[in-house]
């Protein structure tokens, strides 16, 4: 079956990037009806959607975030990363990777149904 | 964005219990509605999405009701493992937003 796996540092020196991947196995990131998120967590907090990806390469991302993000799909491979950029204390969180299904259009979602194990990334001097 | 509200915050139940937990959008969002399980250190799990139907795998003491912008999650009779975070997600209009969670704890 699909499972999905983070990579990344685990600490970031604020003002700089956060560079994170999810690497697709068990199936290939252009078959079916997916799309590819990233939702993170902060310590002792609830979940935040940060932003998807589609096949054809298209992102929406969290208005909140969005003039910091920025995510690509690697079709050949099999990977999808997240960028984001000139970070603080605040983004300090456990960053989870995931597929979302959907069918039709407009589409319509079935939700996260697999999702990596999560990594943990400080932001800290 | 949609915020979404969840109640109670947490609760403490007995083995055996009948749950249910709320959670309510600002506005219409038809079904498109997730329910997700989180065990501390893990990853969400997706139990209920459409609102009501049941993922794959999932128990069938968990079920889940509602439309528009109120929906429920039911445990029908609380087992150990169901000690969790619980949190609805609404997938109806970009930005997807979670509710703030529901804790199940142990009385």
């Amino acid at each position: 079956q699909v499972q999905l796996q983070e990579s990344g540092p685990g600490l970031v020196k604020p003002s700089e990037t956060l560079s994170l991947t999810c690497t697709v196995s068990g199936g290939s990131i252009r078959s079916g009806n997916y799309s590819w998120g990233w939702i993170r967590q902060p310590p002792g907090k609830g979940l935040e959607w940060i932003g998807n990806i589609y096949q054809s390469g298209t992102p929406y991302y969290n208005p909140s975030l969005k003039s910091r993000v920025t995510m690509f799909v690697d079709t050949y491979r099999n990977q999808f990363s997240l960028k984001l950029t000139s970070v603080t204390a605040a983004d300090t969180a456990v960053y989870y990777c995931a597929r979302l299904g959907y069918r039709g259009w407009p589409y319509d979602y079935y939700g996260f149904d697999v999702w990596g194990l999560g990594t943990t990334v400080g932001v800290s001097s | 964005a949609i915020p979404l509200t969840q109640s109670p915050s947490s609760l403490s139940a007995f083995v055996g219990d009948r749950v249910t937990i709320t959670c309510r959008a600002s506005r219409d969002i038809d079904t498109a509605l997730a329910w997700y399980q989180q065990t501390p250190g893990k990853a969400p799990k997706l139990l209920i999405y459409h609102a009501s139907s049941l993922e794959s795998g999932v128990p069938s003491r968990f079920s889940g009701s509602g439309s528009r912008a109120d929906f429920s999650l039911t445990i029908s009779s609380l087992q150990p493992e169901d000690f969790a975070t619980y949190y609805c997600q609404q997938l109806s209009t970009f930005p997807f937003t979670f509710g703030p969670g529901t804790k199940v704890e142990i009385k």
